[in-house]
């Protein structure tokens, strides 16, 4: 399976702020996606960073809030904008290599907004 | 729409003891189901999938289409089974989870 590398793993950042989050995989894969999973709660899907292309939102994320970037098969960047204490959460980058395998993760960004 | 409902937020159960952890889904197609752990301080890893219809760690799980239900069912606990468990959810044409709540298991010695 892809390894899957995710920095910063933890950040405490003041409102108003942004923060990049990024994600860099060992092989090239076919989807990637971004989720969130805030205290107490499940995973929730961002977005799906497409390769040369603007990212797919899910309803509720806007590009605006959440820019992603994906620039090749291996990498990609989310970033959180204009943070507030609500953004407290962790965020998780996820692979898909593709021929329905199922899907990888990194080990997640865990970030406080104060 | 598609629907992962985990009922139980926290199981407990004693070592050799046999555990259920329940998973309900809608979905208007075909799924494909899966389950996730998730080990204290461990990234989020893939436990099983329907279609592999495979054992792993003990851990079985099988797809009742009727009650739309994927159940995990492992026979004896391990203490290292304590771990969080989520059951999650895509169509056959789409990469997109969807995931449950998340259900908490401790597994006392």
């Amino acid at each position: 399976s892809a390894v899957i590398s995710q920095k910063p793993s933890r950040d405490i950042c003041q409102r108003g702020t942004s923060l990049t989050i990024q994600c860099q995989v060992d092989s090239q894969v076919t989807m990637m996606f971004w989720y969130r999973q805030q205290p107490g709660q499940s995973l929730t899907l961002i977005a799906t960073a497409n390769q040369g292309s603007e990212a797919t939102y899910e309803s509720g994320f806007v590009i605006d809030k959440f820019p992603i970037s994906r620039p090749n098969l291996t990498f990609s960047t989310l970033t959180v904008s204009n943070m507030s204490p609500e953004d407290s959460s962790i965020y998780l980058c996820s692979v898909g290599v593709g021929g329905g395998s199922p899907l990888h993760f990194g080990n997640g960004t865990r970030l406080t907004v104060t | 729409a598609q629907r992962v409902t985990q009922p139980e937020k926290l199981l407990s159960v004693f070592k050799g003891a046999p555990v259920e952890l329940k998973c309900n889904y809608s979905y208007s197609g075909s799924p494909e189901l899966f389950w996730y752990v998730q080990y204290s301080r461990q990234r989020l890893q893939l436990l099983l999938r329907h279609i592999s219809r495979e054992s792993i760690k003990g851990f079985t799980a099988d797809l009742n289409k009727g009650e739309t239900s994927f159940h995990l069912k492992k026979p004896f606990a391990q203490e290292e089974d304590s771990a969080m468990y989520y059951c999650a959810l895509r169509g056959l044409d789409d990469y997109k989870l969807s995931f449950g709540a998340g259900t908490t298991v401790t597994v006392r010695a």
